[in-house]
């Protein structure tokens, strides 16, 4: 157990509505991870953080903005959402010692949220 | 650019069989990781192992086994003897060199008739 939660487990919510989706750890990990998981797309990366304060865009950020103020949350917003926000979204931490960390490393992932924009 | 291959979409068989799921992956890096991670009907993403491209050893955990092969950029995983409760979508996965996602596979889903 990586002890990553995600908050909520499942939204609803209408296109152009915010939304923010929450990422919590408990074990002070170095790296965090924001992934989407579609059918026929797999799993894609959003955005990543590799300290506080510091996030890096993946391969379909647009329309995402991360924020990590702390080490152990990593919050995911859609601004406006669009119908093609309609996913699972799962949070990932990166395992290493010390500072360590990256892709290099182990993913453990949360349990995902559903999110249905309609 | 890495690439993650796992031609089976499907698999179907009947508990107790041995059940042998393709990885080919593409890569220039000359040292590298390789992953499975196996994704349940309950949606959680399970980490299965790691493997350093150093290792070309087997690995074998109960049931589970892997069989890592350099030449040929496999990393094939086997069950034997399997369980209903091995049912499940089953990703392998390699780092990207460019950035810091996981290139995974499309996965392939698992079922496991009683």
């Amino acid at each position: 157990d990586a002890g990553i939660t995600q908050s909520p487990r499942h939204k609803v919510t209408e296109t152009g509505t915010p939304v923010t989706l929450r990422c919590h750890q408990t074990e002070n990990h170095r790296y965090m991870y924001w992934y989407r998981q579609d059918p026929g797309h797999g799993l894609r990366l959003i955005h990543y953080s590799y300290g506080v304060k510091d996030t890096d865009k993946g391969e379909v950020s647009d329309g995402y903005s991360v924020s990590r103020s702390k080490t152990e949350d990593f919050l995911l917003t859609l601004e406006s959402a669009t119908s093609s926000q309609t996913s699972v979204y799962f949070c990932a931490i990166s395992i290493a010692p010390g500072l360590a960390g990256g892709n290099q490393e182990t993913q453990y992932f949360g349990p995902g949220t559903r999110l249905l924009v309609l | 650019a890495q690439k993650v291959t796992q031609a089976q979409t499907e698999i179907s068989v009947v508990e107790k069989e041995d059940v042998t799921l393709d990885c080919v992956y593409e890569t220039r890096d000359t040292t590298y990781y390789l992953f499975w991670y196996k994704q349940p009907p309950s949606g959680e993403l399970v980490f299965l192992i790691r493997r350093n491209s150093f290792d070309e050893q087997n690995e074998i955990s109960g049931r589970y086994s892997w069989n890592f092969q350099k030449s040929t950029s496999s990393f094939n995983f086997t069950i034997t003897a399997s369980q209903v409760v091995d049912s499940a979508v089953y990703f392998c996965a390699l780092p990207s060199s460019r950035s810091e996602k996981l290139v995974f596979g499309k996965g392939t889903k698992l079922t496991v008739n009683p």
